[in-house]
């Protein structure tokens, strides 16, 4: 199956600070999302992005599928940006494989 | 427009004791997941619905765990025993068509405790 690598696995940021999270992966890919799993456990849809480039507000992320990983950039953290930060990716079905996350601190 | 929804929120029962989760999908999504989140890992797929077809259930321990899914709508997952490994939150979630381009919501997930 396809093999999802993140980086880095915990991050921590001065509140204020930007910072860009890394996702690899093994294969090509049909489906790609990057999620926020807050402290009470809720996955939250940030970009479902298997190609090209995306903003929503302070976020914003960009996959290059030929070269098979995908950028999450979060500018002017704040301290509600804290939690796991989750890349999953499907292949020729809808089976999502997620990868380890990122553990993101901010702190005031 | 509401969202996946689950209940219970939490549980906490004893080892070979059985349990149930049960999960009502985003209006009109054809597709529902199963997924089983440990401690510290990401989620990891236990069975897909397409309708209330079986698409994969390769990596759910049919010894043990259930899922059906009477009339497309509403799913149910059951553990009967229950195993201390089966510790972890499970999440529920739906997508519109269940192809390669869906993207999936997510319902808020039951937290199991197995003693």
């Amino acid at each position: 199956g396809i093999q999802v690598e993140q980086s880095p696995p915990d991050l921590i940021l001065q509140e204020g600070a930007n910072s860009t999270l890394r996702c690899n992966f093994s294969d090509s890919v049909n489906n790609l999302q990057w999620f926020h799993q807050n402290p009470w456990g809720q996955l939250i849809n940030l970009f479902y992005i298997p190609s090209g480039t995306k903003q929503n507000g302070r976020l914003s992320a960009t996959t290059v599928a030929t070269e098979r990983y995908s950028l999450l950039y979060i500018s002017s953290s704040q301290t509600t940006d804290s939690g796991v930060y989750f890349c999953a990716v499907a292949g020729g079905g809808n089976k999502l494989t997620f990868g380890t996350g990122t553990q993101l601190k901010v702190e005031l | 427009e509401a969202g996946v929804a689950q209940s219970p929120r939490y549980k906490i029962i004893e080892k070979r004791q059985s349990v149930a989760f049960w999960c009502n999908p985003i209006s009109g999504h054809a597709t529902l997941y199963w997924y089983q989140q440990i401690l510290g890992q990401g989620p990891k797929l236990l069975i897909q619905f397409q309708n209330n077809g079986v698409v994969d259930d390769s990596q759910l321990p049919k010894d043990r765990f259930s899922a059906e899914r009477l009339k497309g709508v509403d799913s149910t997952l059951k553990i009967q025993p229950a195993k201390l490994e089966d510790s972890a939150v499970y999440l529920c979630a739906s997508s519109p068509l269940g192809g390669r381009w869906d993207e999936q919501y997510f319902g808020p997930g039951t937290r199991l405790t197995v003693t």
